[in-house]
């Protein structure tokens, strides 16, 4: 596609469920990487892939965060038990290994009620 | 740990007025330095970089100059515009293992009016 594409847009679900969302990056784009970003903060880093694996994970808050990218496109970032603290918008964005600009999608925006 | 300090928000600023928003940053080794700006409804997008000391990036009006003296890369502009109202941030970017990771200030709003 023409830039990175994350879905839903928006999630609203309820304290305790499980959740997905989904990221596809530009097309050939090796790096993708998961922000999330609390109203009035910036960015902060959650995980960044390399191909499949996962080059570092060190922004992940706890082991109720999970992301996979098991072909090395498509990433998904998986919430367990949601808690009301995990609302905030998740940012995907993606680029290639040897050029350090970042493109972002939308954003999800997660609402946990 | 590498991070990135930038003046709080909101600034609201007239219509042809000078804009300086401060960005100063602590990293190790040597980090390539962004402006993104994030418009109402939009994603964030790169508005200007720069990769090493003294460089200076710059797009639609905007420069920041890489200073690595004083570990900053403030964000200029010298006659901004109702369509500039947007959040601005500072980041760094650094290597890690097969790639780079980029790191986010806390962003600066700002407001500019007719």
């Amino acid at each position: 596609g023409a830039g990175v594409s994350q879905t839903p847009s928006n999630k609203v679900t309820e304290k305790g469920k499980y959740v997905e969302l989904r990221c596809d990056p530009i097309s050939g784009h090796t790096a993708l990487y998961w922000y999330r970003q609390s109203l009035g903060q910036g960015p902060e880093f959650l995980i960044y892939f390399q191909g499949t694996g996962a080059a570092d994970d060190s922004g992940l808050p706890n082991d109720r965060f999970f992301a996979v990218r098991p072909e090395g496109s498509v990433s998904t970032l998986k919430i367990q038990r949601t808690e009301r603290g995990d609302s905030a918008v998740y940012l995907c964005a993606s680029s290639w290994t040897e050029n350090t600009e970042a493109f972002f999608g939308q954003g999800t925006r997660l609402t946990v009620v | 740990g590498d991070s990135v300090t930038q003046m709080e928000g909101p600034v609201t600023l007239s219509e042809e007025a000078f804009l300086t928003i401060n960005c100063t940053y602590t990293a190790t080794g040597y980090p390539s330095l962004f402006w993104y700006v994030q418009y109402p409804g939009e994603g964030l997008q790169l508005l200007l970089k720069a990769t090493k000391a003294d460089d200076k990036g710059s797009n639609k009006g905007f420069e920041a100059t890489y200073r690595k003296e004083t570990t900053s890369f403030h964000l200029e502009k010298g006659s901004v515009q109702v369509s500039d109202s947007a959040v601005y941030f500072c980041a760094l970017s650094t290597l890690v293992t097969g790639g780079f990771k980029t790191i986010f200030g806390a962003g600066t709003r700002l407001f500019v009016k007719a």
